[in-house]
């Protein structure tokens, strides 16, 4: 079974500085999907970036980007630039590439406040 | 983008009660719905997937004659928490996968509900 490990509970930055969440994982498969949600006060996920793990090139969306290493099972998430909007959970995710059926699997969320 | 909708989006009910809660994909058609739970700073907890017509599958440890999940078309699913206690308040958060094969890989999720149990 995969599981998905984020091991920064709380994280804070200052405002218009960057800050890196991370991430790994562990799976056997080869090919699958990798994913990071925000999770404002709101508590409506909504999708930041996603990855495909046939792509060598790592995502970019903006003032977001990952640094995916494959072979370190590692994924994690860059926010530029940084924004009081962007105080909020944040959700590393992994999906079989094969989905089917198959849900996400989260990992435990990382706290980012941004500070003025 | 894809949109999901969840109703209520809060409910407040006595010990004892049953509540539905339905969660609606509005512009696509979803081969497959996941229901979470999501307990205050915590993150989503997988309760079941239920495909269109067909019987849900449930997680280990989630009751499924305590939470019945039915998926009447592509569009629609709901979660019925029956008789329902305290320890059952929580936030419920549905999600839905789209059918179309070129965006099969991404879940569009629900505003969540929470439920408060008297």
């Amino acid at each position: 079974a995969q599981t998905v490990t984020q091991s920064q509970p709380e994280m804070s930055v200052q405002e218009a500085e960057t800050v890196t969440l991370s991430c790994t994982y562990d799976t056997s498969e080869n090919n699958y999907y990798l994913f990071w949600y925000k999770q404002p006060p709101s508590r409506q996920m909504i999708l930041v970036i996603r990855q495909e793990a046939y792509k060598q090139q790592n995502a970019t969306e903006n003032r977001f980007s990952v640094n995916f290493q494959k072979a370190a099972k590692s994924f994690s998430l860059k926010i530029s630039d940084s924004q009081l909007g962007d105080t909020a959970m944040y959700f590393c995710a992994f999906m079989s590439y094969f989905s089917g059926n198959t849900p996400l699997v989260f990992g435990k969320g990382t706290r980012l406040s941004v500070i003025a | 983008g894809a949109v999901v909708s969840q109703h209520p989006s809060w409910v407040i009910c006595k010990s004892g009660t049953s509540v539905k809660i339905e969660c609606r994909s509005l512009d696509f058609q979803a081969t497959t719905m996941f229901w979470y739970r999501q307990f205050p700073k915590q993150s989503l907890m997988l309760m079941a997937t239920s495909n269109e017509g067909s019987k849900a599958t449930y997680e280990q440890g989630v009751e499924k004659d305590k939470f019945l999940i039915n998926h009447a078309s592509l569009t629609l699913s709901t979660l019925t928490v029956t008789s329902a206690h305290p320890e059952d308040s929580s936030f419920y958060i549905c999600s839905a996968r789209d059918r179309s094969p070129d965006i099969n890989n991404e879940q569009f999720f629900g505003p969540g509900t929470r439920l408060t149990v008297l």
